[in-house]
């Protein structure tokens, strides 16, 4: 199963807005709205930021926000801090195997 | 409140069986879709199972053929059956349920360690 490409780092200073990339194909997030966005910081469980493409689950900050164009999808995190620094995860159905697919993981550094 | 707490991980030699359990509380294991995510020593996630509702399962190439995925209704319990291990098997097993495709809730993991 292919993994959906994200790029391996990205970094921003406080306070900045940061956009992060997944690129997928036609048979997942071109196809489908269920894409979703984790973050996970070193050593800890992965943590759901958004589902649905752009929906936030309970609880997480309006500074994350999700959208997507064609077979790529973007997570954007506004108004940078330090607590942002973690590893971010894409996910997508995928027709191909009627499963979900990740992508390959984005170490974000708050500079 | 919803729960999912893994056990069943350890060290075991190259060839050998494991397997993991998730105890889930505050929903019914049979009613969601169920699976299993694991993540190698610095590296990504990857689906390992997943267990529809319906009762179809999906396994990542990796794993099918030695892996078997099932639930026990009456303990709310998700469980993977690890058999024919190898050194790349080594991981954090996570146990998750899918909400919408999306994987809302995460058990703590369980480490599986495949050496000899």
């Amino acid at each position: 199963q292919s993994a959906l490409t994200q790029p391996a780092s990205v970094s921003g200073s406080p306070g900045q807005s940061i956009t992060i990339s997944c690129a997928g194909t036609v048979s997942d997030v071109g196809a489908y709205n269920y894409v979703s966005w984790y973050q996970q910081h070193p050593g800890k469980v992965p943590k759901l930021m958004i589902y649905d493409v752009s929906n936030r689950p309970s609880g997480v900050s309006y500074r994350f926000s999700g959208s997507k164009s064609g077979t790529t999808a973007s997570l954007t995190i506004s108004g940078l801090q330090s607590e942002d620094e973690a590893d971010y995860y894409c996910s997508s159905y995928t027709d191909t195997t009627i499963s979900v697919v990740f992508g390959g993981g984005t170490k974000l550094t708050v500079l | 409140e919803v729960q999912l707490v893994e056990s069943g991980g350890g060290l075991i030699q190259p060839g050998g069986s494991l397997r993991l359990s998730c105890a889930a509380s505050g929903f019914t294991v049979n009613s969601n879709y169920m699976g299993w995510v694991r993540q190698a020593p610095g590296k990504g996630l990857e689906w390992v199972s997943l267990l529809f509702s319906g009762g179809n399962t999906f396994y990542a190439d990796s794993v099918k053929g030695r892996f078997t995925i099932s639930r026990d209704n009456s303990k709310n319990t998700l469980y993977l059956q690890m058999n024919s291990l190898r050194a790349e098997d080594t991981a954090m097993y996570y146990c998750a349920r899918l909400f919408r495709w999306a994987s809302d809730y995460w058990g703590q993991g369980t480490l599986v360690t495949v050496s000899s």
